[in-house]
């Protein structure tokens, strides 16, 4: 059975303090790892999709990297507005299969 | 925005009433996915298709059916609502099996 687990569950940072949240995985036959970031009463919003292990993504502040067992979504000098939920999420086959989430909150 | 609309966006109903939630795409996607989303759990997959008239289970498809008559527009159904299924509800679709998933903005359901 395909596991996800993200941490921590929450996180909060003072503007401009860098840190690393956390997805660890059990899937077999992994085809894409994908992070997403959801506000308040949203839908998620895609940001990023890692196919293998030493893969990285980075969009602005933001930047993926896989391992066969983990995958870090690390935040340089966060601003309030990165302030979400951040998902992760494992696809095998035809399904996704997602963690808890990680809320942050980024204090000005 | 990826042409993604789901309707209603909030509904109260009462248990034991049949309850149809719209997913409504734009962009010709062919899989299109149904979610709920709970405290303490997750995003967990209820049913997806795959195409018109192909649909498949999902994690926790027990009480909800879906219909596909359209490429256009992906139905979930509570035959019979039960107070475990107040949720919040997400579409989402793909274009293909590899791509990313868009959400839409969600249906809150509340049984009551």
């Amino acid at each position: 059975e395909d596991q996800v687990t993200q941490s921590p569950e929450a996180l909060r940072l003072q503007e401009g303090e860098s840190s690393s949240l956390n997805c660890s995985y059990t899937v077999s036959g992994l085809r894409g790892l994908f992070w997403y970031r959801q506000d308040p009463g949203k839908g998620p919003e895609f940001l990023f999709t890692l196919y293998s292990a030493g893969e990285e993504k980075e969009k602005e502040r933001l930047k993926a990297t896989l391992t066969k067992k983990e995958s870090f979504l690390h935040i340089t000098a966060p601003k309030p507005e990165d302030s979400a939920t951040y998902l992760c999420a494992v696809r095998r086959s035809n399904m996704l299969t997602f963690g808890g989430g990680t809320r942050l909150m980024v204090k000005p | 925005d990826a042409g993604i609309t789901q309707s209603p966006r909030h509904k109260v109903t009462e248990t034991g009433t049949p309850v149809t939630l719209r997913c409504h795409q734009t962009e010709n996607h062919r899989y299109m996915y149904w979610y709920r989303q709970d405290p303490g759990h997750g995003l967990r997959l209820i049913h997806y298709s795959y195409g018109v008239k192909d649909t498949d289970k999902g994690e926790v498809s027990d009480g909800y059916s879906v219909s596909r008559s359209k490429t256009e527009d992906f139905l979930l159904t509570l035959e019979s609502a039960t107070s475990s299924q107040t949720s919040v509800y997400f579409c989402a679709i793909k274009y293909t099996v590899e791509a990313e998933a868009f959400f839409g903005q969600g249906t809150r359901l509340t049984v009551v």
